[in-house]
């Protein structure tokens, strides 16, 4: 079983809806990630948070919020979506956020938005 | 550019059957390659972690093999079972700078009884 816990599971939400995905390890990483993930397509990375500091956002439209409250914890915040935002959320963390750490990632959260 | 090439992009096997998943990779600076498994709706879990001077690395019924030269790599799956049915992902990192992946587009495979 994956020790990066993520809820939701599933969460439908419409466009005008404000919802957030939450991700928490305790496996004492100090990295934590978000990625995309649509049908059939590999992940696609969306933020990175080192030491609960964001150090990496790949260009994601403002509709996306993160969040660190602490080092264990992740949130992703969600306003105003479009339905092509529907795809799978996976949260992932490691034990540094330099290369050759292992990734480990969570079960992902199902986000539908009609 | 950096890129990691799988094939198949599907495989069907029965029960019981070995397989063998290729990747190819042109990712400059290599760090590392990953195999993860990725059941249908869930996250992926990684299988195994290859550096550049491995060649070999199991890991129960998966074995996957790693060649620097040519920039290839395979992973084989023995005794295959029901529950293998999911996606393979080759995963390579960049060396340096953050944990940076470079995903494959997946093999999936199907056992059937």
């Amino acid at each position: 079983d994956t020790e990066v816990t993520q809820t939701p599971k599933h969460l439908v939400m419409g466009m005008t809806n404000k919802k957030s995905l939450k991700c928490e390890q305790h496996m004492g990483h100090r990295a934590m990630y978000w990625y995309k993930q649509k049908a059939k397509k590999p992940p696609e990375l969306m933020f990175v948070y080192s030491y609960e500091k964001l150090s990496i956002n790949e260009s994601v439209p403002s509709r996306f919020s993160p969040e660190c409250p602490n080092s264990s914890l992740l949130n992703l915040h969600l306003h105003a979506l479009q339905p092509e935002d529907s795809a799978l959320y996976l949260c992932a963390s490691s034990q540094g956020d330099r290369s050759g750490n292992t990734i480990y990632f969570g079960e992902g959260s199902w986000l539908t938005v009609v | 550019k950096n890129q990691v090439e799988q094939s198949p992009q599907s495989l069907i096997i029965l029960e019981g059957k070995n397989c063998t998943l290729q990747c190819n990779y042109t990712v400059s600076p290599f760090s590392n390659l990953r195999w993860y498994k990725q059941d249908t709706g869930r996250g992926p879990v990684s299988l195994t972690i290859m550096t550049f001077s491995e060649n070999t690395k199991s890991n129960g019924r998966y074995t996957a093999t790693l060649d620097a030269d040519t920039k290839q790599s395979s992973l084989h799956i023995t005794a295959s079972q029901l529950s293998d049915s999911a996606s393979y992902i080759c995963v390579v990192s960049l060396s340096g700078g953050y944990n940076k992946l470079i995903f494959g587009a997946g093999t999936r495979l199907a056992v059937h009884p």
